[in-house]
């Protein structure tokens, strides 16, 4: 059964300054590992997919980096407007494409 | 293109009354799902389809039919609601090409409250 485990639950950080947050998973092989931005009231967005270790992908602010074992989404010099909570998914290879295992999520909060 | 959309995207009901949850697409996707988000948690698959006429269960499948009869609509069906079933409801469309998975499309949502 395919798990993720996102940490820390909520993060507070102040305009600027710069953290990670992880997501940790456990499949028999990876399809897909994805992050989600979603604002409240909406629904999810997408980020970025990763599909194997050393992989990275970056978008403005954002930088996803995966291992065999968890992904990290980096945010460099952040703004408020970054404020949201971030999810991490995750597709195995014994599942059905299209059936995504979702974490718990990081709510990341930015003070100006 | 909409992308994804539900309606309603709010709904309150009685405890045992039954009501339709509406899903379309219009990026011809062929994989189709609906997920549920409790307060402060992430989301949990309910039933998915991987195609027209194809559909399976999730996680928390209990208490919810579904049915594809197009590629575009995937309605979601509360049987008997219950106060446990309130929470915010979400359908997601995606595909894959070449063995890749690529990401979800999600809606707006649905906010039900089951009193």
């Amino acid at each position: 059964e395919d798990q993720v485990t996102q940490s820390p639950e909520a993060l507070r950080l102040q305009e600027g300054e710069s953290s990670s947050l992880n997501c940790s998973y456990t499949v028999s092989g990876l399809r897909g590992l994805f992050w989600y931005r979603q604002d409240p009231g909406k629904g999810p967005e997408f980020l970025f997919t990763l599909y194997s270790a050393g992989e990275e992908k970056e978008k403005e602010r954002l930088k996803a980096t995966l291992t065999k074992k968890e992904s990290f989404l980096h945010i460099t010099a952040p703004k408020p407007e970054d404020s949201a909570t971030y999810l991490c998914a995750v597709q195995g290879l014994n599942t059905n494409a299209g059936k995504s295992t979702f974490g718990d999520g990081t709510t990341l909060t930015v003070k100006p | 293109n909409a992308g994804v959309t539900q309606t309603p995207k709010f709904q309150v009901l009685k405890t045992g009354q039954s009501m339709t949850l509406q899903c379309a697409q219009d990026m011809n996707h062929e994989y189709m799902s609906w997920y549920r988000q409790d307060p402060g948690m992430g989301l949990r698959l309910i039933h998915y389809s991987v195609g027209a006429g194809i559909t399976d269960q999730g996680e928390v499948p209990n208490g919810y039919n579904v049915s594809r009869s197009t590629t575009e609509d995937f309605p979601l069906r509360l049987l008997s609601a219950a106060p446990s079933q309130t929470s915010v409801y979400f359908c997601a469309s995606s595909y894959t090409r070449h063995r890749l998975s690529y990401e979800q499309y999600f809606g707006p949502g649905t906010r039900l409250t089951v009193t």
